[in-house]
């Protein structure tokens, strides 16, 4: 589990400003992605990617973006951050066997 | 896309007995079946998945079978114990290790001393 590290894990925001979700893993799977959790919705997936400089967009991707330059690093940004994008945010990573691990997670709150 | 639908949303058993968490999904094409435990206020941990091609697969004292004609996969708890208490995942995946999985909603299981 220490494979996989989120920063920060808290952060409260206000709405308009942008804000960056960390992600980093040690372990050089070449998948990556980004869920977000909420009551009554379980977790959905916003961005995935397959290796360095290939990514695409999952179920809930409005007012996010993603990059990925390097294996081990798969940052999520939102550019402007609105109330509803208060969630709990989680990445995860795997290997070709499909299994996905998932990080310690992001509580984000937009005020 | 994919559907994943999960029951019971909450499920409450007496220690010693079994728990039963039963999911469905739309997507014929999915061949991956994972299931994840999640303690209040942490990650979700992968405890066991099935593959399409396999119809039943245990770990211990848990057990997941798949019914790829109903489209349907089960969670089966034997012997419960307090730890066992959190909320479960199902989730289904089609395709290689690029695409992310769809989860169900979620089954907050309690066990009661």
């Amino acid at each position: 589990d220490a494979g996989i590290t989120q920063s920060p894990r808290y952060k409260i925001t206000e709405t308009g400003r942008q804000v960056t979700l960390m992600c980093h893993q040690t372990w050089s799977h070449s998948y990556m992605f980004w869920y977000r959790q909420d009551l009554g919705h379980g977790l959905r997936l916003i961005y995935y990617s397959a290796a360095a400089d290939i990514t695409d967009k999952g179920e809930v991707p409005d007012g996010y973006v993603v990059s990925r330059s390097k294996t081990e690093n798969f940052p999520l940004t939102l550019e402007s951050a609105t109330r509803s994008q208060t969630s709990v945010y989680f990445c995860a990573s795997g290997a070709l066997g499909n299994e996905q691990f998932f990080g310690p997670g992001t509580r984000l709150t937009v005020l | 896309g994919e559907n994943v639908e999960q029951h019971p949303s909450t499920l409450s058993v007496q220690e010693g007995d079994s728990a039963v968490i039963k999911c469905t999904y739309s997507d014929s094409a999915s061949n991956y079946f994972p299931w994840y435990k999640q303690e209040l206020g942490k990650r979700p941990q992968l405890i066991i998945d099935i593959r399409s091609n396999v119809g039943e697969k245990k770990d211990q004292r848990i057990a997941v079978t798949l019914n790829k004609t109903a489209k349907h996969f089960s969670l089966h708890i034997t012997e419960t114990q307090p730890e066992d208490s959190a909320v479960y995942f199902c989730a289904a995946k089609a395709g290689g290790g690029a695409d992310g999985l769809t989860f169900g909603k979620g089954t907050h299981l309690i066990i009661q001393p």
